[in-house]
């Protein structure tokens, strides 16, 4: 099946730094991406639909100015957490579809320390 | 805004247990339904699918869900589990106009050899 690759696996970073996310479809193109967050115990939450030469698409309560996504090319989209705070710390998951399923990267953990 | 609920947070069986996972959403129009597993390290692999057409489904190692309509459900089932089926498993569902996808908070399933 198709391969999207996610990098980093984790970060660590300090408070007040950015972080860039990379999620790449490794063997078909993506017109659109997805970017998830998951806290723990919880669920895959939807963050923001990355489209491919346009601005994303951000759900309710995502902070735009926050987490900046760039999908600059049919295979590569990315995440910036700008400005991080420990509260930013969760695993950040993206996702890539042909024309018939979702595959998802193997996650991102970010911790701001 | 569309929900998904899944009723187990952790089940556990023993070897050749039948299992039954439960899911329900919100939505009431017309949804893509899907099942997820993530086992441990690694990607969210999909299990199965619903478009439209036989409600009763078949995925890969050994799955199957059936989609109520009228239940607004889509629980997974395997009649013998094995000890390798321990994982996580997440329900989602696209629907509404929404590209993305709403997930379940997941159940975590630990087979006992």
């Amino acid at each position: 099946g198709a391969v999207v690759s996610q990098h980093p696996s984790w970060v660590i970073c300090k408070s007040g730094t950015s972080v860039k996310i990379e999620c790449r479809s490794l063997d078909f193109q993506a017109t659109t991406m997805f970017w998830y967050r998951q806290f723990p115990k919880q669920s895959l939450m939807l963050m923001a639909t990355s489209n491919e030469g346009s601005k994303a698409t951000y759900e309710q309560g995502v902070e735009k100015d926050k987490f900046l996504i760039n999908h600059a090319s049919l295979t590569l989209s990315t995440l910036t957490v700008t400005s991080a705070h420990p509260e930013d710390s969760s695993f950040y998951i993206c996702s890539a579809e042909d024309n018939t399923e979702a595959f998802f990267g193997q996650g991102t953990r970010l911790t701001v320390v | 805004a569309q929900s998904v609920s899944q009723h187990n947070h952790h089940v556990i069986l023993s070897e050749a247990a039948s299992l039954e996972l439960g899911c329900n959403y919100s939505y009431g129009g017309t949804v893509n339904l899907f099942w997820y597993v993530q086992y441990p390290g690694q990607h969210l692999q999909l299990l199965l699918k619903y478009f439209s057409g036989d409600p009763l489904v078949k995925g890969i190692k050994g799955f199957e869900a059936e989609f109520i309509k009228s239940k607004f459900s889509f629980n997974l089932r395997k009649p013998s589990v094995q000890w390798s089926d321990t994982a996580e498993y997440f329900c989602a569902v696209r629907g509404g106009g929404a590209d993305g996808l709403t997930f379940g908070k997941g159940t975590h399933l630990i087979i006992q050899p």
